[in-house]
């Protein structure tokens, strides 16, 4: 079974530019969560949504930042336009919520942005 | 104050050794306790949930004290494999709002 896909691995841009993560979460799963780490801030959550609806987006930095889920196995994380202290690696997890049990998210393997 | 604080590291540690880390939270509100483990360049990965009444998965033992608000996990009998950074993790509630400690690097030497 697939695990979280996320999309592109490595990104470079340009300050200025616009930069659109893609992420496809575990089949079945319910929630979804956008995350980015920095060796200053360690790993922050941006947002996360429950069946493709923004539950909470605390976490977004300013509003140069925006994510969608049009569906189910579909999620975007946009950033315009970029600066170089988005320079991150953005991970995207996925999780199926049992009431009344513990639960794991799934680690997709990250997307290594540099905006130079 | 962070909400989730954690003793960076590094940990040196020889093969064999038994080591623990802790982690306290700040929200007395918090309903969930994980550690994680992430490999350099790596994405997090579960490593093992935190009850209340303690849990134990082979060599690693899970602690949550709710009094004091500080969850630990215990390694014992290190292996090299087992170097990697140990993250805290907590879920307040009302949602599924997740807060990662800053992690703890480990370091284990032959």
């Amino acid at each position: 079974d697939a695990g979280v896909i996320q999309s592109p691995r490595h990104e470079v841009t340009e300050m200025g530019q616009e930069v659109t993560l893609r992420c496809k979460p575990i089949s079945g799963h319910d929630y979804l969560f956008w995350y980015r780490q920095t060796m200053m801030r360690g790993l922050e959550l941006l947002i996360y949504f429950n069946n493709n609806v923004p539950i909470d987006d605390s976490g977004m930095p300013e509003d140069r930042f925006s994510a969608k889920m049009p569906n189910a196995s579909f999620s975007t994380l946009k950033i315009q336009p970029s600066e170089p202290r988005d320079s991150a690696v953005y991970f995207c997890a996925s999780s199926k919520i049992v009431a009344g049990a513990s639960y794991e998210q799934y680690f997709g393997p990250g997307t290594r942005l540099t905006v130079t | 104050r962070k909400e989730v604080e954690q003793d960076p590291g590094p940990f040196n540690v020889p093969e064999g050794a038994t080591v623990a880390f802790n982690c306290t939270y700040s929200n007395s509100a918090s309903q969930s306790f994980f550690w994680y483990r992430q490999d350099c360049r790596k994405e997090p990965k579960l490593l093992m949930s935190v009850y209340s009444s303690g849990n134990e998965d082979g060599r690693f033992t899970a602690q949550l004290n709710r009094a004091s608000q500080y969850i630990s996990l215990l390694i014992r009998d290190s292996k090299l494999s087992d170097s990697a950074t140990y993250l805290c993790v907590v879920i307040n509630t009302g949602g599924f709002k997740t807060i990662f400690g800053a992690g703890t690097r480990l370091f284990v030497k032959a």
